[in-house]
């Protein structure tokens, strides 16, 4: 299958400051990826489409300007978590689609639970 | 009410048994609908896709969806302890690149 790598795997940081995720798609383009966020034991949610070379789309009650999402290239996605708080310590997820494919299956990164303290 | 919604278990099935797992939608407009797998602290991993109503079958695991029922679900065959997990449903609108998942259901299997 595709493949998907997020780094990094896990991030402890203080309150405050910021943290970036990368999501890269390996072995094929992703004109759009998308981000997800999991609290324990919930379902994923989404929080964001990222578009390549255009701004994200965010879903209602994301903050844009807390989570700063790049897409500047094919294979590579970036999140920026803004001044973390606790309440952001989550896992987050990455995802992208295969245009290669007319199957329409997602394919997830390893994921980033982040920690803030 | 949920767009897609699954009993959240915990579902515990025999080793070899049949486990099945059910998800409803709201949205008459989905068209794709599959099935991840995903094992605690790790991402979601493919199982299964469907489109059409009926069943389609992929070594120990069948999928079934009825769309006039709005109902889709997964079969797993001689359950493995290493079946134990949590398994989304997700679905999607034709022509619509997002995919809303279910809140999951875990799965246990009982050696």
């Amino acid at each position: 299958g595709a493949v998907v790598s997020q780094h990094p795997s896990w991030v402890i940081c203080k309150s405050g400051t910021s943290v970036k995720i990368e999501c890269r798609s390996l072995d094929f383009q992703a004109t759009t990826m998308f981000w997800y966020r999991q609290f324990p034991k919930q379902s994923l949610m989404l929080m964001a489409t990222s578009n390549e070379g255009s701004k994200a789309t965010y879903e209602q009650g994301v903050e844009k300007d807390k989570f700063l999402i790049n897409h500047a290239s094919l294979t590579l996605s970036t999140l920026t978590v803004t001044s973390a708080h606790p309440e952001d310590s989550s896992f987050y997820i990455c995802s992208a689609r295969d245009g290669g494919r007319a199957t329409g299956e997602l394919f997830f990164g390893e994921g980033s639970r982040l920690t803030v303290l | 009410q949920k767009e897609v919604e699954q009993n959240s278990g915990p579902l515990s099935v025999p080793e070899g048994a049949i486990a099945s797992l059910n998800c409803t939608y709201s949205d008459r407009g989905s068209q794709s609908f599959f099935w991840y797998r995903q094992y605690s602290g790790k991402s979601p991993e493919l199982i299964m896709f469907i489109y059409s109503n009926g069943d389609k079958e992929d070594g120990r695991f069948t999928a079934q969806l009825n769309k006039a029922s709005q109902y889709v679900s997964l079969l797993i065959r001689d359950s493995q302890p290493s079946d134990s997990a949590t398994y989304l449903c997700a679905v999607s609108l034709f022509g619509n690149e997002k995919l809303t998942f279910g809140t999951g259901t875990r799965l246990t299997i009982i050696p």
